[in-house]
């Protein structure tokens, strides 16, 4: 029930599409819903969050979209440009498991130019 | 303001051997988090330290240890290391004990052979 499932594990898209990734969850206590992106070589940065109560989230090129009666949240990625070549992560916390985070698998993006 | 840091960032290190690695969090930070990173189960939850105690941890054996010290500075420690060890160890830091929003610092790449 702590899982967080992410779809897909890679996806290549051209420059300026918009790259959709998808996460479920099962634990209904989880409250807190962010997504990193990690470069090769660097730790995960923090790029976007959002929390229940509303149903999309947008911060520059990146939108989270959230659907609470499906447990289902994903990031999409307007105008997508090379330098966002990265491996996406979500993740899901609960106000009762202190600052931990359970990740999703993870995504590979490649933007091709 | 500077990021999370963590020391060293590489390590050799073959089986039987102990390790201790360091972390320095964002100044302010009072909350620790540990995570293990690898290729085949992802990101995963160790620990969380905040006032110098152990909040939160993940299914791991009791190999793997941390503490905190007063100045909110934290290492972990795995004693008689196996090849499965290998794995980047990422420390993330947060304001407060059960304050989601997490920084990441790079890493330290720990290699067991």
């Amino acid at each position: 029930q702590q899982q967080v499932k992410q779809s897909p594990q890679s996806l290549i898209v051209q420059k300026g599409g918009i790259p959709i990734i998808n996460c479920a969850y099962e634990n209904t206590a989880f409250d807190y819903f962010p997504w990193y992106q990690q470069f090769p070589g660097k730790g995960p940065a923090l790029l976007i969050a959002i929390r229940p109560d509303v149903s999309e989230k947008k911060e520059g090129r990146f939108t989270i979209s959230f659907n609470k009666s499906a447990k289902q949240f994903s990031l999409h990625i307007m105008d997508s440009q090379p330098g966002d070549s990265a491996t996406y992560f979500c993740a899901a916390s609960g106000e009762t498991s202190g600052s931990r985070l359970t990740f999703g698998e993870g995504t590979q993006l490649t933007v091709n130019p | 303001k500077a990021g999370v840091t963590q020391t060293p960032r590489y390590l050799i290190k073959t089986r039987g051997q102990q390790v201790t690695l360091s972390c320095s969090p964002i100044s302010g930070h009072r909350s620790v988090s540990w995570y293990q990173q690898t290729p085949g189960q992802g990101l995963q939850f160790l620990f969380e330290y905040f006032s110098e105690t152990q909040r939160n941890k993940g299914n791991f054996p009791g190999r793997f240890s941390g503490r905190q010290f007063s100045n909110s500075r934290s290492e972990m420690n795995v004693s008689t290391l196996e090849l499965g060890d290998s794995a980047l160890y990422l420390c993330a830091s947060s304001l407060n004990f059960n304050q989601e929003t997490q920084y990441f610092g790079p890493g330290t790449r720990l290699l067991v052979l």
